[in-house]
This record gives C-alpha cells, sequence and structure tokens, in this order.
C-alpha cells in the first residue's frame, strides 16, 4: 500500500522559509515523478511543483517559481519543498502526491495527508 | 494556469444520476486527453476516480464514469448513494509537466 506522509508545516513569518518533507512508503520510489499540491482550506486545489523519477527535472507554478524549489533523496525515499519568500497567499495544506509515471506529470494518483502551512505575522 | 470552472455545488437524492462539469482551455482539457477527477471527504486527502478522461482506477465503483466534449470534461455519478456526497475536483494536463486543477464541486446527497 502506497503511503506518502508528510512534515514540516508550521507558522511563518511573511519572508520567512520553511522545508516540508514527504516519506514515501510501500512503492519504488524512485521509479515515479512527484508532486506537491496545495489547498486552501475551503478552496481548490493547485499544483505547485513536480520532479521526475531520478530528480533531474524539476517543474513549477507561475505563483512559486523563484521562491520554491523541489528536490528527492531517493536513498531516503524523501520528497522536499524548500519555501521561502513566504507570502500570505501560501498559506495553505501542502499535499505530497505520486505521479503514475517516471518522468511525465500528467496526473497524480496517490496522496498524502497533508501538512499545514500558515504564513503570518 | 488559471484554474479549471466547475460549479460550486451540485446535488441529487439518492438513486439519481448527478453530473460535474469541468471547463478548461484548448490548452488544458481540450488540448489533452489527461483528465482526471478527485473525491474528497472532509479532513481527508483526495482519491482518485477518474483518469485519462474516462478511465476508473481499480476498486472505484461504476458508477463513476467521465467524459469529455471540447474544452469541458464531465464527471457523472449515478445511482447516487449517501457516501458519496463530498468534494469533487477535476485536474487536466497543461503541457510542460504541468498540471491544473478545478475549483471543487460541494455533492450533496439530498
Amino acid at each position: 500500500e502506497v503511503q506518502l506522509l508528510e512534515s514540516g508545516g508550521g507558522l511563518v513569518q511573511p519572508g520567512g522559509s520553511l522545508r516540508l518533507s514527504c516519506a514515501a512508503s510501500g512503492l519504488s520510489f524512485s521509479n515515479y515523478a512527484m508532486s506537491w499540491v496545495r489547498q486552501v482550506p475551503g478552496k481548490g486545489l493547485e499544483w505547485v511543483s513536480g520532479i521526475s523519477g531520478g530528480g533531474a527535472d524539476t517543474y513549477y507554478a507561475d505563483s512559486v517559481k523563484g521562491r520554491f524549489s523541489i528536490s528527492r533523496d531517493n536513498s531516503k525515499n524523501t520528497l522536499y519543498l524548500q519555501m521561502s519568500g513566504l507570502r500570505a497567499e501560501d498559506t495553505a495544506v501542502y499535499y505530497c502526491a505520486k505521479v503514475p509515471s517516471y518522468y511525465d506529470i500528467l496526473t497524480v494518483d496517490y496522496w498524502g495527508q497533508g501538512t499545514p502551512v500558515t504564513v503570518s505575522s | 494556469q488559471s484554474a479549471l470552472t466547475q460549479p460550486p455545488s451540485a446535488s441529487g437524492s439518492p438513486g439519481q444520476s448527478v453530473t460535474i462539469s469541468c471547463t478548461g482551455t484548448s490548452s488544458d482539457v481540450g488540448g489533452y486527453n489527461y483528465v482526471s477527477w478527485y473525491q474528497q471527504h472532509p479532513g481527508k486527502a483526495p482519491k482518485l476516480i477518474i483518469y485519462e478522461v474516462s478511465k476508473r482506477p481499480s476498486g472505484v465503483p461504476g458508477r463513476f464514469s467521465g467524459s469529455k466534449s471540447g474544452n469541458t470534461a464531465s464527471l457523472t455519478v449515478s445511482g447516487l448513494q449517501a457516501e458519496d456526497e463530498a468534494d469533487y475536483f477535476c485536474s487536466s494536463y497543461a503541457g510542460s509537466n504541468t498540471l491544473v486543477f478545478g475549483g471543487g464541486t460541494k455533492l450533496t446527497v439530498l
């Protein structure tokens, strides 16, 4: 059974930084691309970033480009999202999600339970 | 990367059918056959119920079906059951290894 467990969320001041982690189990982690998707409570979902199975290729939504950085450590079956220059509008629950292919981010099929990030002074 | 447009709410009585729409553009929904639908119960993570417009993952009841015409995709839930009451989100491939999601539709079973 695929399990994705996010951690690292919390309260941070505007302009601050935070690193999210996602520990994966029940899958051959390096065989799959991964993504981060966020959700403002009571609102829709927003795709944030994606990374290929090997980690060489990364992709970002325009809203976070230049501020967020996605990475992965396949030896630890862990996905990361380094967030800097945080803004109030980045406040959301951040989900780690598995992509059902190595490279092409065409959809996501498994989701973690999410970790909340609040940007406020 | 504009969000896909979904109606905020939909409803139906047990046993009835309900269809939820998801409208995008020729750069996402209309340009690719990679529309997915997700079901999300309160406080839970989203669950994939439809992928590639009309395919169902193993374990998803046949009451859920998907289709697409032009820039609009649709999810139909037939034979509504109480447990179908949830939020439903669509997503589409938007090119260059990016995804776009809809704003979500709250389905109420009357």
